[in-house]
This record gives structure tokens, C-alpha cells and sequence, in this order.
């Protein structure tokens, strides 16, 4: 299994320009999950998508967009790229509580996608 | 969500053992408390999880008292690759918003 995966590893954008980040998960999990970590910083939670069809936004939504696909894949867009948003940004998965998975789940993080905006 | 304060940093050597304390005074009756891992350029990965009591896997121990107040995570003879960012998080299990705070950096030097 390749657990998480993130593409593209790294982008370089400029201001204004759009651009949309992949994840996929082959762990049959309901959950998935978009996260940012700026440099030092602990990460925080952009969008969440509690189960196939659903998505929420998490702490620091502005700016960006998500779509769950399908049960395999979640993807984060940004519109308009701004120089804050320069960070390094991580899909995660997990059973979540829908599937009537374990109450002690846990999450599994991609390698993660460093984007830089000029 | 339970706010939890931890450590900036402590540091270590090769071989000894490290107790990294996480205090979360308002934690919930059905919170659980989680500990991830960094390194750097990658996604965190779990550690252990407990609830209350002791919980010990092949790689750490979790304390936790009986108010669940803190949390204190073991980890036995540490190597130069236990080097790394730890997270204490709180929060319902499965499906949960987990808040990451800045963590505790460990540095494990020869």
C-alpha cells in the first residue's frame, strides 16, 4: 500500500495564478484532511472532509477550495495565489468515526507539498 | 477543542531516556490524548494514543493521571533519530479536527 499520496512535492507559482493540489489515499478510509505548516510553526487544518460527498472548513479556510472526488481522493485548489500562502501543505486520512472504526483512530499524513508564491 | 501546552525544546543524549510533559487542564470527558512525530520534511506520524492509565507500544509509553490533566510521553533509550518534533493533541478518536501546537523540539546528541 502507498498509504497517502501528494502531488505535485514541490510548485512555484505567481501571484494570481491557480493551481490545484492532489491526494489520494488507498486505505479505504473515510476521513481525509488538508493541513498548511508555515516554517516553526505546529500545522493547522484548512479543509476536512468528514466522509465521501462531505467537506468542512477547518481553522484557516480563506483562499482556498477543496473537492472529495471520491472516497480515494481529496483535492485542495487555490484560485488566486497570494505570497501568504506560501507553505508546505499535507493531506492526511483517516477511518473516522463513520465507518464505525475504532474510537482511538488515528491520522496518516502524505509527504506533503511545498509551494512557493512569488 | 482541549489547548495543550508542552515544552519548546530539551534536549538529550544517546541512550537516556526522555519524558516529554503535556499539561491539558480542560480536557473533555471523551477526549483522547494523542502524541505525533515530525521529522523534518515530513508528515507528522503517530505515536501512541491513550485515554487514562498507562499505554505502552513498541516504540513509547504514555502516562496519564487521574484527572487526565497531563500527559507525559516516554520514550526509553533515545537514539540520534528520535531527533525530532513532537505533538500532544486532544481530541475525540476517529474522526477529529486535531489542533497541532508548536510541539516540543528534541534534539538527541551523542
Amino acid at each position: 500500500n502507498a498509504g497517502v499520496t501528494q502531488t505535485p512535492k514541490f510548485q512555484v507559482l505567481k501571484t494570481g495564478q491557480s493551481m490545484t493540489l492532489q491526494c489520494a489515499q488507498d486505505m479505504n478510509h473515510n476521513s481525509m484532511y488538508w493541513y498548511r505548516q508555515d516554517p516553526g510553526m505546529g500545522l493547522r487544518l484548512i479543509y476536512y472532509s468528514a466522509s465521501e460527498g462531505t467537506t468542512d472548513k477547518g481553522e484557516v479556510p480563506n483562499g482556498y477550495n477543496v473537492s472529495r472526488l471520491n472516497k480515494r481522493e481529496f483535492s485542495l485548489r487555490l484560485e488566486s495565489a497570494a505570497p501568504s500562502q506560501t507553505s508546505v501543505y499535507f493531506c492526511a486520512s483517516s477511518e473516522g468515526l463513520a465507518s464505525g472504526g475504532r474510537q482511538d483512530g488515528e491520522q496518516f499524513f502524505g509527504p506533503g507539498t511545498r509551494l512557493t508564491v512569488l | 477543542l482541549a489547548k495543550t501546552t508542552q515544552p519548546i525544546s530539551m534536549d538529550s543524549y544517546e541512550g537516556q531516556e526522555v519524558n516529554i510533559t503535556c499539561s491539558h487542564n480542560n480536557i473533555a470527558t471523551n477526549d483522547y490524548i494523542t502524541w505525533y512525530q515530525q521529522f523534518p520534511s515530513q508528515g507528522p506520524r503517530f505515536i501512541i494514543q491513550g485515554y487514562k492509565t498507562k499505554v505502552t507500544n513498541e516504540v513509547a509509553s504514555l502516562f496519564i493521571p487521574a484527572d487526565r490533566k497531563s500527559s507525559t510521553l516516554s520514550l526509553p533509550r533515545v537514539s540520534l533519530s528520535d531527533t525530532a518534533v513532537y505533538y500532544c493533541l486532544v481530541g475525540r478518536g476517529g474522526f477529529q479536527k486535531l489542533v497541532f501546537g508548536t510541539g516540543t523540539r528534541l534534539l538527541v546528541s551523542p
